[in-house]
């Protein structure tokens, strides 16, 4: 079975700066989805990022970028230039390319951005 | 962009009692329809995934006959909480899988149910 570990309960930045998110997640598929989503407030989740194993090359959305490392299986999101808006909880989640029904979410991170 | 709506927002019930919650893709037809319960500063637990026009199909640990869902509709599912007790006060969230042009799960606000 699949399972996804964020291993930071809460993380905090300053205004303008850049922070990471880590999350490693442990799988046998050579193929899947990875995403990150974001939790405000409102608790409505907001897909931020996804990425494709069987691509390479990194993903990124404006200031949200991630470091996919597929041989050490870890997803990490990278949040530059942080917003008082990007205050959350942002959960990474895992979805096999196979079986479209399941998304598997780590237990998140709550960010904090200090004025 | 997809939207998928709730109601109600917030429901108060007393134990023993029925509660439905309905989860509605108000631009888009869903066939596919997911429901999660989320504990207090914990992570979205996937509870069941609902099929229009099909059973639903369970999560490992979780009661088919006391949390009833119907997806009577490519626009509707609902999830109804029957003999509800406290300790089923939770926050449920609904999601919504839009396949053109990929597959994606578009999540709703979701549902405070505080069973007393």
């Amino acid at each position: 079975a699949q399972t996804v570990t964020q291993s930071q309960p809460e993380m905090s930045v300053q205004e303008a700066e850049t922070v990471t998110l880590s999350c490693t997640y442990d799988t046998s598929e050579s193929d899947y989805y990875l995403f990150w989503y974001k939790q405000p407030p409102s608790r409505q989740m907001i897909l931020v990022i996804r990425q494709e194993a069987y691509k390479q090359q990194n993903a990124t959305e404006n200031r949200f970028s991630v470091n996919f490392q597929k041989a050490a299986k870890s997803f990490s999101l990278k949040i530059s230039d942080s917003q008082l808006g990007d205050a959350a909880m942002y959960f990474c989640a895992y979805r096999s390319l196979y079986n479209t029904d399941k998304l598997i979410f780590g237990t998140g991170t709550r960010l904090q951005v200090f004025p | 962009g997809a939207v998928v709506s709730q109601h109600p927002s917030r429901v108060i019930c007393k134990s023993g009692t029925s509660v439905k919650i309905e989860c509605r893709s108000l631009d888009f037809q869903a066939t596919t329809m997911f429901w999660y319960r989320q504990f207090p500063k914990q992570s979205l637990m996937l509870m069941a995934t609902s099929n229009e026009g099909s059973k639903a199909t369970y999560e490992q640990g979780v009661e088919k006959d006391k949390f009833l869902i119907n997806h009577a509709s490519l626009t509707l599912s609902t999830l109804t909480v029957t003999s509800a007790h406290p300790e089923d006060s939770s926050f449920y969230i609904c999601s919504a899988l839009v396949t053109v042009p990929r597959d994606e799960q578009y999540f709703g606000p979701g549902t405070r149910l505080t069973v007393t």
